[in-house]
C-alpha cells in the first residue's frame, strides 16, 4: 500500500517569496493534516481536514499561510509572502476517520 | 500541550533491549497511548498503541502500567538503525489530533 506522498521534498526561497506543498494522503483516508516542524522541536498541528472540510485551523497562520484540499483527496499548503521564521519540514499525514496517522517524509523549506 | 513526560536523550548498546519510558499521569480513560519515532530526516513513524493492556507487534512491545499514569516503549535488541527520537503521545480518538512533545534522543552505542 502507498504511503502519504509529498512534494517537493526540498525547497528554497528567498523571504517574501511564495511556495506551495503538494500532499497526496493513502487511498482512502478520510482526514488530512498539516503539521509544521521546526528544528529541534517535535511537530505541530497547522491544519485538519475531513474529506473536503476543515475541522480546525486554529493554529494556522491565516494572515500568510492558506490549505486545501478540494475533492477530499489531494491537499495544498501554501505560504505568501514567507518569513524567516517558516523555515522548517511541513509534514502531511492522514487517517482513516482518527485511527492510527500516517506521515508522508515531509518537505523541507528553508527561507533567506 | 503534549500531555506526556519523556526523558530528553537516553543511549542503549547495540543489541540490547532499549527500555523508554513515559509519564501521563492526567490520561483519561478513553486516551490512548501511541509511539512513533522520527529518524533524522524523514517523517514520524508509527511504532505502536495501546488502551490499556500490554501490546507487542513486529517492532516493539508496549508496557502500561495499571493505573496507567505511564508506560514503557521496548525495543527488544536495538540495532544501529533504531537510533531516532522517539515520542509518546496521548491520543484522544474523539478530536483525532495527535500532539507532540519533545520526545527522547535514543542514540544506540555500537
Amino acid at each position: 500500500e502507498a504511503g502519504v506522498a509529498q512534494s517537493p521534498r526540498y525547497k528554497i526561497i528567498e523571504k517574501r517569496q511564495s511556495v506551495a506543498f503538494w500532499c497526496n494522503p493513502i487511498s482512502g483516508h478520510a482526514t488530512l493534516y498539516w503539521y509544521q516542524q521546526i528544528l529541534g522541536q517535535g511537530p505541530k498541528l497547522l491544519i485538519q481536514f475531513q474529506n473536503n472540510g476543515v475541522v480546525d485551523d486554529s493554529q494556522l497562520p491565516k494572515d500568510r499561510f492558506s490549505a486545501e484540499r478540494l475533492k477530499g483527496v489531494d491537499s495544498t499548503l501554501k505560504i505568501q509572502p514567507a518569513k524567516l521564521e517558516d523555515s522548517a519540514v511541513y509534514l502531511c499525514a492522514s487517517s482513516y476517520y482518527g485511527n492510527t496517522i500516517y506521515f508522508g517524509e515531509g518537505s523541507w523549506l528553508t527561507v533567506v | 500541550d503534549a500531555k506526556t513526560t519523556q526523558p530528553t536523550s537516553m543511549d542503549c548498546a547495540e543489541g540490547r533491549a532499549a527500555n523508554l519510558p513515559c509519564n501521563h499521569s492526567t490520561i483519561s480513560g478513553n486516551e490512548y497511548v501511541y509511539w512513533y519515532r522520527q529518524i533524522h530526516s524523514q517523517g514520524p513513524q508509527y511504532i505502536i498503541h495501546g488502551l490499556k493492556n500490554n501490546e507487542t507487534n513486529e517492532m516493539a512491545s508496549l508496557i502500561i502500567t495499571e493505573d496507567r499514569k505511564s508506560s514503557t516503549l521496548i525495543l527488544p535488541h536495538a540495532t544501529l538503525r533504531d537510533t531516532a527520537v522517539y515520542y509518546c503521545i496521548v491520543y484522544d480518538f474523539g478530536n483525532e489530533k495527535l500532539t507532540f512533545g519533545t520526545g527522547t534522543r535514543l542514540t544506540i552505542i555500537p
